[in-house]
């Protein structure tokens, strides 16, 4: 296993479009987390994965967003009707319970 | 509310000296965790040192070592012998449910050959 893999790297995507960010955990690992980085700030929690079930959400996390884990293997993370805003990068880390988080190397979403 | 604060945007330090990073939080809390993530240019964020708050003594990782006074909500991290490989983005960063991570605004340093 060679860690947290994140699919794409780079995204450009133009105001008003959908686009869906994957991330694939650590096979053993029970939870993922989704996280969102902008420049200069470190990064800000979205939402957390326990297996399959979405436990937690930000505030951040508005209803344009959306993020899903089917049987608690893959995540994938949904943004409609992007907005410059959303511009960031998006993290995803997973962990076994209380240890282990590790990060993926992140998607750099911009919105034109 | 959780809190964590990091006071130095930039640091440099000449290699092989020693450079100590600050990091202070808040919490109500009193069984917590502490985080130092390195992030280099190459983005991936990476685990330095990690602290569990029950345990005195201050955990240690080879060239990285911390300072944490938990009276003083103070969670500081020592590099020493710096090398050039050590110049990245630097996050203090808490945790205590294993919900969810509170970092830093991070601390950008610079290793100087």
């Amino acid at each position: 296993d060679t860690g947290v893999s994140q699919d794409p790297r780079h995204k450009i995507t133009k105001r008003g479009q959908n686009v869906t960010f994957r991330c694939d955990p650590i096979s053993e690992h029970n939870r993922l987390y989704w996280y969102r980085q902008t420049l200069g700030q470190g990064p800000e929690f979205l939402t957390y994965f326990q297996n399959e079930a979405q436990l937690e959400k930000s505030r951040l996390l508005s209803d344009r967003f959306s993020a899903e884990r089917p049987k608690g293997s893959f995540s994938t993370l949904e943004i409609q009707r992007t907005e410059q805003g959303d511009s960031a990068m998006y993290l995803c880390a997973s962990s076994l319970a209380n240890y282990g988080y590790t990060f993926g190397s992140g998607t750099r979403l911009t919105v034109v | 509310a959780q809190t964590v604060t990091q006071s130095q945007p930039e640091m440099s330090v000449q290699e092989a000296e020693t450079v100590t990073l600050s990091c202070t939080y808040d919490t109500s809390e009193s069984n917590y965790y502490l985080f130092w993530y390195k992030q280099p240019p190459s983005r991936q964020m990476i685990l330095v040192i990690r602290q569990e708050a029950y345990k005195q003594q201050n955990a240690t990782e080879n060239r990285f070592s911390v300072n944490f006074q938990k009276a003083a909500k103070s969670f500081s991290l020592k590099i020493s012998d710096s090398q050039l490989g050590d110049t990245a983005m630097y996050f203090c960063a808490f945790m205590w449910t294993g919900n969810q991570f509170y970092f830093g605004t991070g601390t950008s340093l610079t290793v100087i050959p």
